[in-house]
């Protein structure tokens, strides 16, 4: 089951560049997006969300891009700091549902100075 | 902040054996959710709780599996009979409300079956 993708497994970037973690979907009726940083040995934690009536939502350093029509969606992260070092997961839930997420595989960003 | 906690952190069981993995949400949330995430997988859904009820399960969340919501703060998650391939690292996560809303998750509980 392949609803939610993150093709790159791995992402380097130099302290005080750009971040961009991308995600693609499959599934149409997916409405509402999650991105989560986790740590090895710890829980998920709560980035930043997105609603499908959206196509941006910024917080801080934060921002995540949703293009529909592609089913695409990407996290921005600027500046980079070595602290968001972690692996990113994108998620998604589906409309009228019980708010079951549907995670990607994940992708580990590493930020070196 | 408030923050979703489980115990415990770590839980070694032979096969077999009967194990209750414990949460508790945070106190004004209503959704609550287990997780798993088999070592080099996806997180996967096990199963969404409301109301004292399952919402909705996954295919994983077979007759071994039950939830209980035992009193006004723990969720808890029993497997009857555990199977070498249930170890894995279970997730709780529990909302405010159902539509659109931020899940939480909690540290984990690493389980091991032997």
């Amino acid at each position: 089951d392949q609803q939610v993708k993150q093709n790159s497994p791995s992402l380097s970037v130099q302290e005080g560049r750009i971040s961009i973690l991308n995600c693609d979907y499959t599934n149409s009726m997916f409405d509402y997006f999650l991105w989560y940083k986790k740590y090895p040995a710890e829980g998920p934690t709560f980035l930043i969300s997105i609603s499908s009536i959206k196509d941006k939502n910024e917080d801080g350093r934060f921002t995540v891009f949703l293009n529909k029509s592609a089913k695409h969606l990407s996290l921005h992260i600027v500046p980079s700091q070595p602290g968001d070092s972690a692996v990113y997961f994108c998620a998604a839930s589906e409309a009228g549902g019980y708010n079951k997420l549907i995670f990607g595989a994940g992708t580990r960003l590493a930020v070196h100075p | 902040e408030p923050e979703v906690t489980q115990t415990p952190s770590h839980q070694v069981t032979q096969m077999g054996q009967e194990v209750i993995l414990r949460c508790v949400p945070i106190s004004n949330h209503l959704y609550f959710y287990w997780y798993r995430q088999i070592l080099g997988q996806k997180v996967e859904f096990l199963v969404s709780f409301y109301n004292n009820e399952i919402s909705e399960k996954s295919e994983i969340f077979d007759d071994q599996f039950s939830v209980e919501r035992p009193d006004g703060s723990n969720f808890t998650l029993k497997i009857r009979s555990t199977k070498l391939e249930d170890s894995a690292m279970y997730f709780c996560a529990s909302s405010e409300t159902r539509s659109t809303d931020t899940q939480y998750f909690g540290p984990g509980t690493r389980l091991t079956v032997l």
